[in-house]
């Protein structure tokens, strides 16, 4: 049961343009979201998170948007950077355990 | 102020063999996790572990599959006889306390390939 899902396996802007990577739930117990970014070789990191309780935060050139009645939430980097290349996963607090999506490999070209 | 560590990077069996995979948490966490990615897939929950005791495992194979978490020492993921369905990367996590109330902090994983 995929109670995460990120529906683009990847994405591709240009540089300096606005990256947005989507992310939908199905369990509306979950009040906590994150997002985690990946690269090669390496275990992902934790990039910025929201409490259902929000609809909105932001962090520098992240912004995570929340849409409770929709179960949808979304990254949004601005500008984007040719180092922002990697995967980004969402992920939601189950009960004992985080819940990732699939991840969207985001390539920002130069 | 090592990160979590996880060894052997690169593991591979053969069919039937055993893999033990090891993660050392961060200094001073007590909680561990396991997750598996499978090519082109996210990760998966497999298995949550705190000191000496398995919390939650609703995640992990019925079969084959075990964890441990002893007093000392790192936390073994163990596969026995191994199929090549089993190959995937291998992540552990670890806190100080429940994820998403407490920052997890990845390994570099474990990639496993079974031939």
């Amino acid at each position: 049961d995929q109670q995460v899902k990120q529906n683009s396996p990847s994405l591709s802007v240009q540089e300096g343009r606005i990256s947005i990577l989507n992310c939908d739930y199905t369990n509306s117990m979950f009040d906590y979201f994150l997002w985690y970014k990946k690269y090669p070789a390496e275990g992902p990191t934790f990039l910025i998170s929201i409490s259902s309780i929000k609809d909105k935060n932001e962090d520098g050139r992240f912004t995570v948007f929340l849409n409770k009645s929709a179960k949808h939430l979304s990254l949004h980097i601005v500008p984007s950077q040719p180092g922002d290349s990697a995967v980004y996963f969402c992920a939601a607090r189950g009960d004992n355990d985080m819940r990732f999506g699939a991840g969207t490999r985001l390539t920002v070209k130069p | 102020n090592a990160g979590v560590m996880q060894n052997p990077r690169h593991l591979v069996r053969r069919r039937g063999q055993e893999a033990r995979l090891r993660c050392s948490p961060m200094k001073g966490h007590s909680h561990v996790y396991w997750y598996r990615q499978l090519p082109e897939e996210g990760l998966k929950f497999m298995v949550y572990l705190q000191k000496e005791n398995i919390i939650d495992e609703s995640g992990m194979p019925k079969e084959r599959f075990s964890a441990e978490f002893p007093k000392e020492g790192p936390s073994i993921l163990r596969i026995q006889q191994v199929v090549r369905g089993d190959s995937a990367a291998y992540f552990c996590a670890s806190s100080l306390g429940l994820a998403g109330f407490y920052e997890q902090y990845f390994g570099p994983g474990t990639r496993l390939t079974v031939t």
